[in-house]
């Protein structure tokens, strides 16, 4: 059961250019996006979240896309730096059916190369 | 800025025994999760908590788990028989507003339970 994935489970980047992290969905009630970042020992870190009623949200260097066509969305860091090496999680959830949970991804490890 | 917590850091048990982790949520949240991680697996949601009750549980939230809030500030999940798979990350989240919005979760550090 694969309701959210992560088909790329690493990513590297050059510093300064743009990382694009990828997420598809099959659940088609899920109607809130997170991406989380989690750096080894810690717990997830929320970076940015968008809702099914929009299609981009920007905060700083991060943006989300979200296509629902075609149950994808990406998350784009631009520019990279070596502090956004991590593991990025993709979650999503169906806060319009009541459900409280987060579904995860497995995850996309980011290494920014210098 | 204000953060979840949650002790210890790391507890070792023997299969069979009772643990309680523990979580402090960020005080103006009026809802608190448990997910776990198994290792190399992704993060799994177990339960969420609100006015003092089980919001809604996951299939893994069998009879062995319960949760707690016994006083305004702690936040725990017992698990009373542990058994050698229970043997993961265990994460406590809280969130502000109430459900059925698009509100956030945040994510405590982790306890890393060993179940030998």
């Amino acid at each position: 059961d694969q309701q959210v994935k992560q088909n790329s489970p690493s990513l590297s980047v050059q510093e300064g250019r743009i990382s694009i992290l990828n997420c598809d969905y099959t659940n088609s009630m899920f109607d809130y996006f997170l991406w989380y970042k989690k750096y080894p020992a810690e717990g997830p870190t929320f970076l940015i979240s968008i809702s099914s009623i929009k299609d981009k949200n920007e905060d700083g260097r991060f943006t989300v896309f979200l296509n629902k066509s075609a149950k994808h969305l990406s998350l784009h860091i631009v520019p990279s730096q070596p502090g956004d090496s991590a593991v990025y999680f993709c979650a999503a959830r169906d806060s319009g059916g009541g459900a409280d949970g987060l579904t995860f991804g497995k995850g996309t490890h980011l290494i920014i190369q210098p | 800025e204000p953060e979840v917590t949650q002790t210890p850091s790391h507890q070792v048990t023997q299969m069979g025994q009772e643990v309680i982790l523990r979580c402090v949520p960020i005080s103006n949240h009026l809802y608190f999760y448990w997910y776990r991680q198994i290792l190399g697996q992704k993060v799994e949601f177990l339960v969420s908590f609100y006015n003092n009750e089980i919001s809604e549980k996951s299939e893994i939230f069998d009879d062995q788990f319960s949760v707690e809030r016994p006083d305004g500030s702690n936040f725990t999940l017992k698990i009373r028989s542990t058994k050698l798979e229970d043997s993961a990350m265990y994460f406590c989240a809280s969130s502000e507003r109430a459900r059925k919005s698009t509100d956030t979760q945040y994510f405590g550090p982790g306890t890393r339970l060993t179940v030998l």
